[in-house]
C-alpha cells in the first residue's frame, strides 16, 4: 500500500541534542511538508520542499532544518537552536503544489519530548 | 495573509445527534477547501473537500458546501456516532498567483465527543 512513513512514533531529546525525524513516501508525490501541531493549536508549517534538492522555509522554520536528496525522502532536524521543541511533527505529501485543489496527504506523526 | 477559523470546542453530543462545525476563512483569490480528521495519536485523514464556489463535498454521511459570498465551509453530519469522536480540521489552500500558493491553512480544530 502507498502511504508515508514517519519514524520514530516517539522520541526523546536531551538539552543541547539535535534530533533528526525521519519521512518516507512511495506515492511518487513531488511535493513534501513539515508541520508542528501543539496541543489545542492548528498546524503550522516549518519547512516544504516542491522538488528534489530544493525547500522553502515555513512559517516557524527557525532552530529546525531539512534536507530533499531523494523524491521519496524529507528528514526533518530539530536543532538545539529549538528553544521549545516538545510537539507532535507531521509529514504531509502531495501530488503537484502547482494544483491548489489537491489534498495533503499525512504521515501517523512523531512525538517529541524532552529529557 | 490567509486565514481560517474554527468554531471552538470542545463539542459534546449524544449518539445520533445532528452535528454542525462552524468554518469561516479569509483568502484572496479562490482557495480549496477541506476538512481533515484527526483520530487519537494519529496523523490527519482527508474526509472532504471542495474546490470552487456552491461545491459540495461528502464522505462518510459528513456533508461542507463552499460559500463564497460568506466565505465559510460548515461540517455537517446527520447523525453522529460514537466512532466519530475526534478532531476536525478545516483547512483551505492557497490558489495561484498569491503568496500563499500551495500551502495548507489549517483553522486551531474542533474536538468532538460522541457519548452513546
Amino acid at each position: 500500500d502507498g502511504g508515508i512513513t514517519q519514524s520514530p512514533k516517539y522520541l526523546f531529546r536531551k538539552e543541547g541534542q539535535n534530533v533528526t525525524l525521519s519521512c518516507e513516501q512511495n506515492l511518487n508525490h513531488d511535493a513534501m511538508y513539515w508541520y508542528r501541531q501543539d496541543p489545542g493549536q492548528g498546524l503550522r508549517l516549518i519547512y516544504y520542499s516542491q522538488i528534489v534538492n530544493d525547500f522553502q522555509k515555513g512559517d516557524i522554520a527557525e532552530g529546525y532544518s531539512v534536507s530533499r536528496e531523494k523524491k521519496e525522502s524529507f528528514p526533518l532536524t530539530v536543532t538545539s537552536a529549538q528553544k521549545n521543541p516538545t510537539a507532535f511533527y507531521l509529514c504531509a505529501s502531495s501530488i503537484d503544489s502547482q494544483y491548489s485543489n489537491q489534498p495533503q496527504h499525512f504521515g501517523d506523526g512523531t512525538r517529541l519530548s524532552i529529557l | 495573509g490567509n486565514s481560517v477559523t474554527q468554531m471552538e470546542g470542545p463539542v459534546t453530543l449524544s449518539e445520533e445527534a445532528f452535528l454542525t462545525i462552524n468554518c469561516t476563512y479569509t483568502a484572496t483569490g479562490y482557495p480549496s477547501l477541506f476538512w481533515y480528521v484527526q483520530y487519537p495519536g494519529e496523523g490527519l485523514q482527508l474526509l472532504l473537500k471542495a474546490t470552487k464556489a456552491d461545491d459540495k463535498g461528502s464522505n462518510k454521511g459528513f456533508e461542507a458546501t463552499y460559500r463564497k459570498e460568506t466565505t465559510s465551509f460548515h461540517l455537517e453530519k446527520g447523525s453522529v456516532q460514537v466512532s466519530d469522536s475526534a478532531v476536525y480540521f478545516c483547512a483551505l489552500r492557497g490558489s495561484a498567483g498569491g503568496t500563499s500558493y500551495g500551502k495548507l491553512t489549517f483553522g486551531q480544530g474542533t474536538i468532538l465527543t460522541v457519548h452513546p
